[in-house]
């Protein structure tokens, strides 16, 4: 059965670093998101993208936050300079086009900034 | 604004049935989702309800009632590997908007 991949599974990084999550979606899904859940909280929308373009994108995702299809696989969310509290786990998410009610999630990704 | 309420904890016993109400106001609404967390891994995915009434999936049946902005998930004949957090999200503008989740325990 086809999954979201994410890469790498824990990410360890410096206070003011530059991060880079890469995700890839499931091969004929043309809706991507991607989801943060910092430690004992709930899961909470970062950015939904598609045809190339961020469609919505929440508070949270500020000017620090970017995100990017540089292939026709990956899907990528940048970080330019990582705070404390941007500690989490970071799942990414890809639904089918025209099916945009089920989104299938990525085993996450767990940044730690020290 | 956006508020989904659900029960912070239940615990239940081995081959019991479970019901986990969720409760919702948001600025959208194109249907409810009840994903199933266990610890440090990824939501994967339960059920959907877009219609008013019950989707029975197995041992799973979640329940949506619009008008009352309510749904609830039941879990019959709890096993213990149940044992998780259970979400309720709101797709409101093509985003999950999720609700805090409900840990279940299911002891022996």
């Amino acid at each position: 059965e086809p999954e979201v991949t994410q890469t790498p599974s824990h990410q360890v990084t410096q206070m003011g670093q530059e991060v880079i999550l890469r995700c890839v979606p499931i091969s004929n899904h043309l809706y991507f998101y991607w989801y943060r859940q910092i430690l004992g909280q709930k899961v909470e929308f970062l950015v939904s993208f598609y045809n190339n373009e961020i469609s919505e994108k929440s508070e949270i995702f500020d000017d620090q936050f970017s995100v990017e299809r540089p292939d026709g696989s990956n899907f990528t969310l940048k970080i330019r300079s990582t705070k404390l509290e941007d500690s989490a786990m970071y799942f990414c998410a890809s639904s089918e086009p025209l099916r945009t009610d089920t989104q299938y999630f990525g085993p996450g990704t767990r940044l730690t900034v020290l | 604004g956006q508020n989904i309420d659900q029960p912070t904890e239940m615990t239940a016993t081995e081959g019991a049935i479970v019901q986990i109400n969720c409760t919702y106001q948001t600025s959208g609404f194109n249907g409810l989702f009840w994903y199933q967390q266990h610890a440090g891994e990824a939501p994967t995915f339960l059920s959907y309800n877009v219609l008013d009434g019950l989707e029975e999936k197995g041992r799973f049946s979640s329940f949506l009632s619009r008008s009352k902005g309510y749904s609830y998930l039941l879990l019959k004949e709890l096993q213990m590997k149940d044992s998780a957090s259970y979400l309720c999200a709101v797709e409101s503008f093509q985003k999950l908007v999720f609700g805090t989740g409900t840990r279940l325990l299911v002891s022996p």
